[in-house]
């Protein structure tokens, strides 16, 4: 059974610091994503990871994976307060049938950047 | 509509009630999945739906809970003598399916069910 960890799940950071989100999976999978979500909202796609090594940058955050080490980081550079939200990360795999596949998540950062 | 949409927006039911979810995917998306978010964690998932194809219902928890879809349209998802370990949200979502059988990377989530059992 695939399992997703994130690290920490709980971020409280001052405006203009740096601080990175781990995403730790237990099996193997070339495809990962990270969403943000907003207090009562739906999930925002931010990154599509798709190979090893693969880097994606989007204003404050960027994000990367490494598959050998199952591992993929959500880096927070120059917080500010319009980050706030809960941030997950999710490990694509195949659903049981092997028909296609699934999103397996993991329990979610809640960020709150202080001003 | 732009994105998918979800009806209700909440929902208050008693213990051992019916209830009924709804879903309408973006238009053109083939596929479509329903997640279960309760408070403070990570979504699981439930069901998933292609097209015509037999659902894969893997995710589903007991026998309470079944969904259904026509074709490529809007999905319910029902769940049957509610428990209050039932409350949570419901989030559905739809990914696109490419012509020659691949799916674009991306699921785009609906708002969100809340539900709450009493």
């Amino acid at each position: 059974e695939l399992k997703v960890e994130q690290n920490p799940l709980f971020l409280s950071m001052q405006e203009g610091k740096n601080y990175t989100i781990y995403c730790n999976y237990s099996t193997t999978s070339d495809r990962l994503y990270w969403y943000r979500q907003d207090p009562g909202k739906s999930l925002e796609s931010l990154f599509v990871l798709l190979s090893n090594g693969a880097v994606k940058q989007e204003g404050r955050l960027m994000a990367s994976l490494d598959t050998k080490a199952r591992l993929s980081t959500l880096h927070i550079t120059a917080a500010v307060h319009d980050l706030s939200a809960t941030y997950f990360c999710a490990v694509d795999s195949l659903l049981s049938s092997g028909s296609a596949r699934q999103l397996t998540f993991g329990s979610g950062t809640q960020l709150t950047v202080l001003p | 509509g732009a994105g998918v949409s979800q009806s209700p927006s909440n929902k208050v039911t008693e213990k051992g009630k019916d209830v009924e979810l709804r879903c309408d995917p973006i238009s053109g998306h083939t596929a479509l999945y329903w997640y279960r978010q309760r408070l403070g964690q990570g979504l699981e998932f439930l069901i998933y739906f292609q097209g015509n194809s037999a659902p894969d219902k893997s995710g589903l928890p007991s026998d309470r809970f079944s969904a259904e879809r026509t074709g490529e349209s809007v999905s319910t998802l029902t769940i049957q003598r509610t428990q209050q370990e039932d409350s949570a949200v419901y989030l559905c979502a739809s990914r696109e399916r490419l012509a020659w059988g691949k799916t674009t990377d991306t699921q785009y989530f609906g708002p969100g069910t809340r539900l709450t059992v009493l």
